[in-house]
């Protein structure tokens, strides 16, 4: 069966730093994109960002541009999510969801979420 | 900036057909959009229902379809049941990039 599960989320102080992980199982990761979406508090749903098979193209939405970087190891079936600069729009419960067909948008698979909370 | 509208509620006796839309704040949703839609309760990751447009996802009944209509993106749900009552979420793609997620459609059962 195809998991995904998150880690690294918790309580950080505006302008800190936190980073997610998703290690995948159950299917071939290396071949497909990956995307972290996010949902805040009572609010809908965000692709953040996402990344391709080898990790040569990423793609970030407008308000993490800069401070967000998506990254994965295909070696250790790992995708993550090195978050700067974190602001209290930043809280919410992420993601990680595999990408059907190369960037389009079909989710078909998602973990259970990590909630990463900004806040002093 | 891209911006995709749903509605923000819809209401739907047992029994009966909805169809919920995702349209887009300036131009048409149309199949290379690819419209993909999500169904979420709360405290749970979202399910996925449909893909490229009309596809279903495994697992889907079949009282789930989707289309385009107009210049929209539609979700039609016919004999609703009690479960199907959860927040429904549009996808459109936008060319190379990020995935534009609409704003939800609250869906009460009543």
């Amino acid at each position: 069966d195809v998991q995904l599960v998150e880690s690294g989320g918790g309580l950080v102080q505006p302008g800190g730093s936190l980073r997610l992980s998703c290690v995948a199982s159950g299917f071939t990761f290396s071949n497909y994109w990956m995307s972290w979406v996010r949902q805040a508090p009572g609010k809908g749903l965000e692709c953040v960002a996402n990344i391709n098979q080898d990790g040569s193209e990423k793609y970030y939405v407008d308000s993490v541009k800069g401070r967000f970087t998506i990254s994965r190891d295909n070696a250790k079936i790992s995708l993550y999510l090195e978050m700067n600069s974190l602001r209290a729009e930043d809280t919410a419960v992420y993601y990680c969801a595999r990408d059907r067909f190369s960037g389009r948008g079909y989710f078909d698979y998602w973990g259970q979420g990590t909630l990463g909370a900004v806040s002093s | 900036q891209t911006v995709v509208t749903q509605e923000p509620s819809f209401s739907v006796s047992p029994g009966g057909t909805v169809t919920l839309t995702c349209g887009l704040n300036s131009g048409s949703v149309s199949t290379s959009s690819y419209p993909s839609w999500y169904q979420q309760t709360p405290g749970q990751a979202p399910r996925p229902l449909i893909y490229n447009t009309n596809a279903r996802s495994p697992g889907v009944p079949d009282r789930f379809s989707a289309s385009i209509l107009g210049n929209k993106a539609a979700l039609t749900i016919t004999g609703a049941q009690a479960d199907d009552e959860s927040d429904y979420y549009c996808v459109l793609y936008r060319g190379s990039g990020i995935s534009v997620f609409g704003g939800g459609t609250k869906l009460t059962v009543l």
